[in-house]
């Protein structure tokens, strides 16, 4: 049973037309982070989630947002999404924010800007 | 941060072993060990982790150096479920968790 759903898998939008990406989790994890992977590259930290306290990536766009309502869910808003946004979206979670926590990652949302 | 580096691509014939290499010589004494793959059209999946002794778990080993300036991931018996990415990770300084992904190492499985 998926433990990190990401939804939608694909999501389409248009340039510059707010979208938000989700995440929920059934782990009861405390931290949650999103990552943003281009073709052919590897996965970037935009920024996570320790319980309620938010820590942005310092070279991370004014343009992304997020929020967490609660434990198990976390969304990530792009406010006017341009061409350079399209990208895989990875949500994942972990028990802690030590250095032996593993962790778990969702399958991703797939956005493009049209 | 501490930094890794491994090769960029690798092969291998199906079930046979497969030891994947990484340096991080500029580790410190706290710093975790991390692995993890990325299968096509996924989000990536956690391998295995260690600190100071080889690891063993259900997908692979980790075998770490004495001096802990690098590790060797090894998968017993490969298939061709396991052609992915593999990526060595330190979590960074100051036990925050943070992954920094490299490019990791392309690992290609020949039937």
């Amino acid at each position: 049973d998926a433990m990190v759903i990401q939804n939608p898998r694909y999501q389409v939008t248009q340039f510059g037309k707010p979208v938000t990406l989700s995440c929920s989790q059934t782990l009861n994890h405390n931290v949650m982070y999103w990552y943003q992977q281009k073709s052919s590259q590897a996965p970037k930290l935009l920024f996570h989630y320790y319980d309620k306290d938010f820590n942005n990536e310092a070279d991370t766009p004014d343009n992304f947002q997020s929020r967490r309502p609660n434990t198990s869910f976390c969304f990530l808003d792009i406010r006017s999404p341009g061409l350079g946004d399209a990208a895989m979206y990875l949500c994942a979670t972990s028990r802690g924010s030590w250095g032996n926590q593993p962790q778990h990652f969702g399958d991703g949302t797939r956005l493009s800007i049209l | 941060d501490a930094k890794t580096t491994q090769p960029n691509s690798m092969e291998s014939n199906e079930e046979e072993p497969v030891h994947l290499p990484c340096n991080h010589s500029t580790i410190s004494g706290t710093d975790y060990i991390h692995w993890y793959r990325q299968l096509p059209s996924q989000g990536p999946e956690y391998v295995i982790h260690g600190l100071t002794s080889n690891v063993n778990n259900r997908m692979a080993s980790l075998a770490i150096a004495e001096d802990r300036k690098s590790s060797t991931l090894i998968l017993h018996r490969a298939t061709l479920r396991d052609a992915a990415v593999y990526y060595c990770i330190l979590p960074t300084s100051g036990n925050t968790g943070k992954l920094i992904f490299g490019q990791g190492t392309t690992l290609q499985v020949k039937p």
